[in-house]
């Protein structure tokens, strides 16, 4: 079974600062996406980023981007510049290619961006 | 225009209750998902339905059943409700049961069991 782990409950930063989040999972597979997910107070939830384990190069989008590690098993979320409604929970999250396709979620991160 | 809707969004009720949740997608997509987060904010699967049949059933007590009356609409029924229902309740699409496909996730629903 897969499991996904993300060691940081709380992260606090100031505005425009970066903020690296972690993710750590486990799997015997080899065909796999793994996601970040954000959950605004508004409680729904928004797919950030996502990553084929294919692929070599991280995936970016805007002002986020990972740092996709397959070895070690680590996908962290990285923010730069970041901006207030950045504020939210984020999931991380693994789903493999093959077999039931679920989202496997992290316990997630409660990441405050402060003014 | 919303691309996939709950209701309710709030449903409080009491232990023993029977109650529904629906959901609908106007995306045109083959596969529809129940998700669960509990207090702790953790989110698991329950469901999942492709082009109407079930194809993920995690284990979730039976007093839960999902019906897809459509490839629009994924419903849950929950029988005699219990206190650790209270949760907040997802429903998502994607167009194919592929992780290449986004899912889209609804508003949510917050069950509350007194």
């Amino acid at each position: 079974a897969q499991t996904v782990t993300q060691s940081q409950p709380e992260m606090s930063v100031q505005e425009a600062e970066t903020v690296t989040l972690s993710c750590t999972y486990d799997t015997s597979e080899n065909n796999y996406y793994l996601f970040w997910y954000k959950q605004p107070p508004s409680r729904q939830m928004i797919l950030v980023i996502r990553q084929e384990a294919y692929k070599q190069q991280n995936a970016t989008e805007n002002r986020f981007s990972v740092n996709f590690q397959k070895a070690a098993k680590s996908f962290s979320l990285k923010i730069s510049d970041s901006q207030l409604g950045d504020t939210a929970m984020y999931f991380c999250a693994f789903m493999r290619r093959q077999g039931a396709q679920k989202l496997v979620f992290g316990q997630g991160t409660r990441l405050t961006i402060n003014p | 225009d919303t691309a996939v809707s709950q209701t309710p969004k709030y449903l409080v009720t009491q232990m023993g209750n029977d109650k529904s949740i629906k959901c609908e997608q106007n995306l045109g997509h083959d596969t529809m998902y129940w998700y669960k987060q509990d207090s702790k904010k953790f989110l698991k699967i329950m469901f999942s339905y492709n082009n109407k049949e079930l194809i993920i059933n995690e284990t979730v007590p039976n007093r839960f059943s999902p019906k897809s009356p459509d490839k629009a609409h994924l419903n849950l029924h929950i029988n005699s409700l219990e206190l650790g229902d209270s949760a907040v309740y997802f429903c998502a699409s994607s167009q194919f049961a592929d992780p290449a496909y986004e899912q889209y996730f609804g508003p949510g629903t917050r069950l509350t069991v007194t």
